[in-house]
């Protein structure tokens, strides 16, 4: 079955580290989306790419970084500078072609990040 | 300032029941309104995409309605199940991009026994 796979489901950072959470799809999907999902709100877009080596700042990217060297991958790394990165982290990835403009964004079932 | 709103917050319901949840958006211009359900610990789920010449649209138990012109969106759960607890989620896409989209808070839904 088609789908996006997330890994690890559940990850802890030390200060001032570095950690990289891992997005896979085998949908075809041209675009990936990274976002932050906090208690109580809305999902926010922390970075986006439409197309391989190239990606966009979302909402919230201070903190985060992100690569597209394949089509099928999309690693998001949340890096020292955000200060407050307890969150749960969806990625997500939808179809980017004017015949298939409509359909929904496919997410990922998520990384929980803590802090220890 | 594009904005969707949901209400209520949350809600508690008998099984069986049926419930209706809200969304009211300020997005324009306007494109399509999607619902998605997201089960706890688990990523949203997409239930129905609702585009503008569209008033209803049904997925099973869930029937989805929009009206353009007061810009605002219902989903209706009918008979409801166990499993129907989650929480419910109305997008809207702006900005011309479907890439681009504003989550609502969410809908909270507990069934009970």
């Amino acid at each position: 079955d088609g789908g996006i796979t997330q890994s690890p489901k559940y990850l802890f950072r030390k200060e001032g580290q570095n950690v990289t959470l891992s997005c896979e799809q085998n949908l075809n999907h041209d675009a990936m989306y990274w976002y932050r999902q906090d208690p109580g709100q809305g999902l926010r877009l922390i970075y986006y790419s439409q197309i391989v080596n190239d990606f966009q700042k979302g909402d919230i990217a201070e903190g985060y970084s992100v690569s597209r060297e394949k089509k099928e991958s999309f690693p998001l790394t949340v890096t020292s500078a955000q200060k407050n990165p307890t969150a749960f982290y969806l990625c997500a990835s939808r179809p980017d072609n004017r015949v298939r403009r409509n359909q929904p964004q496919h997410f990922g079932d998520g990384t929980r990040l803590s802090i220890l | 300032k594009n904005q969707v709103e949901q209400s209520p917050q949350s809600l508690i319901i008998l099984e069986g029941k049926n419930c209706t949840l809200q969304c009211n958006y300020t997005v324009s211009p306007f494109s399509n309104l999607r619902w998605y359900k997201q089960d706890t610990g688990r990523g949203p789920v997409s239930l129905t995409i609702m585009t503008f010449s569209e008033n209803t649209k049904s997925n099973g138990r869930y029937t989805a309605t929009l009206d353009a012109d007061t810009k605002q969106s219902s989903l209706h759960i009918t008979a409801s199940q166990l499993s129907d607890s989650a929480s419910y989620i109305c997008v809207v896409p702006y900005g011309g991009s479907q890439g681009n989209l504003i989550f609502g808070k969410g809908t909270k839904l507990s069934v009970k026994p």
